[in-house]
């Protein structure tokens, strides 16, 4: 177990709706990283978030959304969900900015219906 | 143009023989480079990084890189059914972004 935690596990929803996930990172880490992961894709790179400061963004609509709180866990916030937001979200962490080796968490499966 | 491309699977592979998983990126400028495995239903575990060209071994892992030719590969030795699993290449860019291929599914035949 990498120490980085994720919640909830799982969750549905329906179009239109907001969602927002959790996580805590691992012991030490000051920097998060957010991913979504399709069926049969790799994890694409939403966000990453250093000492609660925005550091980087993916591919990624503005409703797609995040904060990092002084304790270094964070959320990620998606408004107007879309079909085709259900995904597997994955939160890493790393021991600074820019700092190589990310460790994820458990994930968090979203349905939206 | 993909940034990171792996080798379509799956690839299957009897016991004990060695598995080898190939990708190619597109940012010259890359450094860091790492090889996650992933079971079914779970997120991905960090196996390998390689930053220098040339061979890493850690176990039953060799991870090779030639940055001239923008290639990364994994070999697994000995492959064991527990190594049945997704294998995903990730490329660290200069702005610290991570870019993951689609993975290489692994079966190992007992």
């Amino acid at each position: 177990e990498t120490g980085v935690t994720q919640s909830p596990t799982h969750l549905i929803k329906t179009r239109g709706q907001q969602v927002t996930l959790r996580c805590s990172s691992q012991s030490g880490h000051n920097t998060v990283s957010w991913y979504q992961q399709a069926l049969g894709q790799g994890p694409q790179f939403i966000f990453q978030y250093y000492r609660e400061e925005e550091n980087g963004r993916g591919n990624f609509p503005p409703r797609f959304s995040g904060l990092q709180f002084p304790n270094y866990s964070s959320e990620l916030n998606v408004n107007a969900l879309e079909l085709d937001d259900s995904a597997l979200y994955l939160c890493a962490s790393s021991p600074g900015w820019g700092a190589n080796t990310q460790y994820f968490g458990p994930g968090t499966r979203l349905t939206v219906l | 143009q993909k940034e990171v491309e792996q080798n379509s699977g799956p690839l299957s592979v009897p016991e004990g023989a060695i598995a080898s998983l190939n990708c190619t990126y597109s940012d010259r400028g890359s450094q860091s480079f790492f090889w996650y495995r992933q079971y079914s239903g779970k997120s991905p575990e960090l196996i390998m990084f390689i930053y220098s060209n040339g061979d890493k071994e850690d176990g039953r892992f060799t991870a090779q890189l030639n940055k001239a030719s923008q290639y990364v590969s994994l070999l697994i030795r000995d492959s064991q059914p527990s190594d049945s699993a997704t294998y995903l290449c990730a490329v660290l860019s200069n702005d610290y972004k991570l870019s993951f291929g689609a993975g290489t599914t692994v079966t190992v035949r007992a």
